[in-house]
């Protein structure tokens, strides 16, 4: 059963703590996204990675960090120096984006509050 | 301008009727377009692409293109309380190039009333 999955769900950081959040997906998709969404928000777009071993910032990478080791797997983690971290982090995938693969495909999110 | 502007609602529509919902976009280049689906505390579910002028239908949903005027909409037919939920739009914004990233609207907040 192919899709992406987000874990954990649910998540609790105390302040000055970094944390990860995991996003893995075995639909073969090369592209992988990170956004966060605020209540009453659109999506904002953290991080992006095209390819294996790259990646790009987005709108609102400050605080954040990732990395692209598998093509399956594009973890973020929401650092200390992220100073209103507590979101909704949505992780999304595309197909071959070289052949016109617009579409982004979501997993189900972590909710992220900040004691 | 904002890339992408949709109507903010709220939206309220008694059950059976049809729903509109309205999505402007700025880049007249752009080649295709999306519709999210989202649930409260749910992440977006793609429910509709389309890339030409016209029409569109999959069963009650219709997404309607008219780059000319540069909207796209999504009518919703004989809606279901099951439809109340949060619509995005999205274009891409990296036309002519393979980065893949796409804009969001705010999203219009859909309820269909029993």
């Amino acid at each position: 059963d192919g899709g992406i999955t987000q874990s954990p769900k649910y998540l609790f950081r105390k302040e000055g703590q970094n944390v990860t959040l995991s996003c893995e997906q075995n639909l073969n998709h090369d592209a992988m996204y990170w956004y966060r969404q605020d209540p009453g928000q659109g999506l904002r777009l953290i991080y992006y990675s095209q390819i294996v071993n790259d990646f790009q910032k987005g709108d609102i990478a400050e605080g954040y960090s990732v990395s692209r080791e598998k093509k399956e797997s594009f973890p973020l983690t929401v650092t200390s120096a992220q100073k209103n971290p507590t979101a909704f982090y949505l992780c999304a995938s595309s197909i071959d984006i070289t052949g016109g693969g617009d579409e982004q495909f979501f997993g189900p999110g972590t909710r992220l509050t900040v004691l | 301008q904002k890339e992408v502007e949709q109507n903010s609602g709220p939206l309220s529509v008694p059950e059976g009727a049809i729903a509109s919902l309205n999505c402007t976009y700025s880049d007249r280049g752009s080649q295709s377009f999306f519709w999210y689906r989202q649930y409260s505390g749910k992440s977006p579910e793609l429910i509709m692409s389309i890339y030409s002028n016209g029409d569109k239908e999959d069963g009650r949903f219709t997404a309607q293109l008219n780059k000319a005027s540069q909207y796209v909409s999504l009518l919703i037919r004989d809606s279901q309380p099951s439809d109340s939920a949060t619509y995005l739009c999205a274009v891409p914004r990296d036309r002519g190039s393979t980065l893949g990233r796409l804009y969001f609207g705010r999203g219009t907040q859909l309820t269909v009333w029993p």
